[in-house]
């Protein structure tokens, strides 16, 4: 079954620290694979997105994702946490371009990020 | 970029009344629309699929007649509630597809509502 998982319910750190978000997918082909943030009563912002190339994409807000096929993992980072970044933060995979796929996405449960000052 | 506006932001009804949010993509064609209901402190739910001029794609469990979806143009589409109970507040999201050239949704504001 198709599914993403997102282990960490709740994630806080220190203003300055480094940030991890865990991604784990289940998808039966190759995966489109997002990350969106969600400011309280907002919609969803994307982040950065990776479709195929190199493993390491960056995004807006200093935040960068790592694909690992052999992991079925697409985690988050950022080196150095604002405040402004405490938000959800959502993991999302999709089919391909090409493929005959409906445009669903799957997303995780979310990730509530909070930033101790 | 792409942007998907949402009206209303918010939007208090009685009970019994029928409620219309609109999704608009202001500057491309979305081909494919996507409505999402999200609980506090929970992920997106997909609702339904909405393509321009043919007949929405429902998700298991969700009410065909209670939310009515209409995608009439290529930058504009509806849901509507009919006779809303409070069990139908929620944050309604809706997302729109531009395809080609490839799979990314672009997602509206969001559209708070409060059945009394």
């Amino acid at each position: 079954a198709q599914s993403v998982t997102q282990p960490d319910i709740h994630i806080t750190v220190s203003e300055g620290a480094s940030l991890e978000l865990r991604c784990n997918y289940s998808y039966g082909a190759t995966p489109y694979l997002f990350w969106y943030v969600q400011s309280p009563g907002q919609g969803l912002q994307l982040l950065l997105k990776y479709f195929s190339g190199d493993t390491l994409v960056q995004g807006i807000k200093g935040f960068e994702a790592e694909f690992k096929r052999s992991q079925s993992s697409f985690n988050l980072r950022k080196p150095s946490v604002h405040w402004s970044d405490a938000a959800e933060y959502f993991c999302a995979v999709g089919a391909q371009r090409g493929s005959s796929n409906t445009g669903k996405l799957i997303f995780g449960q979310g990730t509530t990020l909070q930033v101790k000052p | 970029g792409a942007v998907v506006s949402q009206h209303p932001s918010w939007v208090i009804c009685k009970s019994g009344t029928s409620v219309k949010i609109e999704c608009r993509s202001l500057d491309f064609q979305a081909t494919t629309m996507f409505w999402y209901r999200q609980f506090p402190k929970q992920s997106l739910m997909l609702m339904a699929t909405s393509n321009e001029g043919s007949k929405a794609t429902y998700e298991q469990g969700v009410e065909k007649d209670k939310f009515l979806i209409n995608h009439a143009s290529l930058t504009l589409s509806t849901l509507t509630v009919t006779s809303a109970h409070p069990e139908d507040s929620s944050f309604y999201i809706c997302s729109a597809r531009a395809w080609p050239p490839d799979n990314e949704q672009f997602f509206g504001p969001g559209t708070r509502l409060t059945v009394l």
